[in-house]
């Protein structure tokens, strides 16, 4: 069985300041995806973004990039140039690869980051 | 191009009674699965369905809860007698049948709330 932790309950960071989300996972899979999902005050689940195992080089969506250490089971959120609709929980998520069975996701039990002026 | 469709958005019950929620996937997508979020939590692995068919049920509760994806029609998550405890967010999520490792696509999710 898989586990996310998320060892952050709460983060605060100033307006156009770089923050980083923690999130340590355990598996035996070789083959997975890693995840963070957003979830603002109206609780909507959004994809921030997507990490694929077997791809070395960290993924990067605009303000957001992951630091993803395989070896160390490590997969960290940075978000630069913080700006105030990023508060919101921030969830790690974990999925195995797909090989004709359920690929559900793991989550962790999130970080919630408040932005300030 | 609709996301996937949950309703109602906000469901009131009183014990005892049965909660009937409804999940619409994205088109073209053929999986769909089912998460549940208690207050202050994060999201719970409950089933995963393709149509007409349970894949994976081993986060569900064994009674009062069960899943159906017919042929025709939405993804129907059916709690029966239900308690305080069943208080809580229900997220639906699809993905493509042609390829299952695209990230699951959430609706906005039920609020159940027992009276």
């Amino acid at each position: 069985a898989q586990t996310v932790t998320q060892s952050q309950p709460e983060m605060s960071v100033q307006e156009a300041e770089t923050v980083t989300l923690s999130c340590t996972y355990d598996t035996s899979e070789s083959n997975y995806y890693l995840f963070w999902y957003k979830q603002p005050p109206s609780r909507q689940m959004i994809l921030v973004i997507r990490q694929e195992a077997y791809k070395q080089q960290n993924a990067t969506e605009n303000r957001f990039s992951v630091n993803f250490q395989k070896a160390a089971k490590s997969f960290s959120l940075k978000i630069s140039d913080s700006q105030l609709g990023d508060t919101a929980m921030y969830f790690c998520a974990f999925m195995k690869h797909w090989t004709g069975t359920a690929s559900k996701l793991t989550f962790g039990t999130g970080t919630r980051l408040q932005v300030t002026l | 191009n609709a996301g996937v469709m949950q309703n109602p958005r906000h469901l009131v019950r009183r014990r005892g009674q049965e909660a009937r929620l409804r999940c619409s996937p994205m088109k073209g997508h053929s999986h769909v699965y089912w998460y549940r979020q208690l207050p202050e939590e994060g999201l719970k692995f409950m089933v995963y369905l393709q149509k007409e068919n349970i894949i994976d049920e081993s986060g569900m509760p064994k009674e009062r809860f069960s899943a159906e994806f017919p042929k025709e029609g939405p993804s129907i998550l059916r709690i029966q007698q239900v308690v305080r405890g069943d208080s809580a967010a229900y997220f639906c999520a699809s993905s493509p049948w042609s390829d299952s490792n695209q990230p699951q696509h959430f609706g906005d999710g039920t609020r159940l709330s027992i009276l």
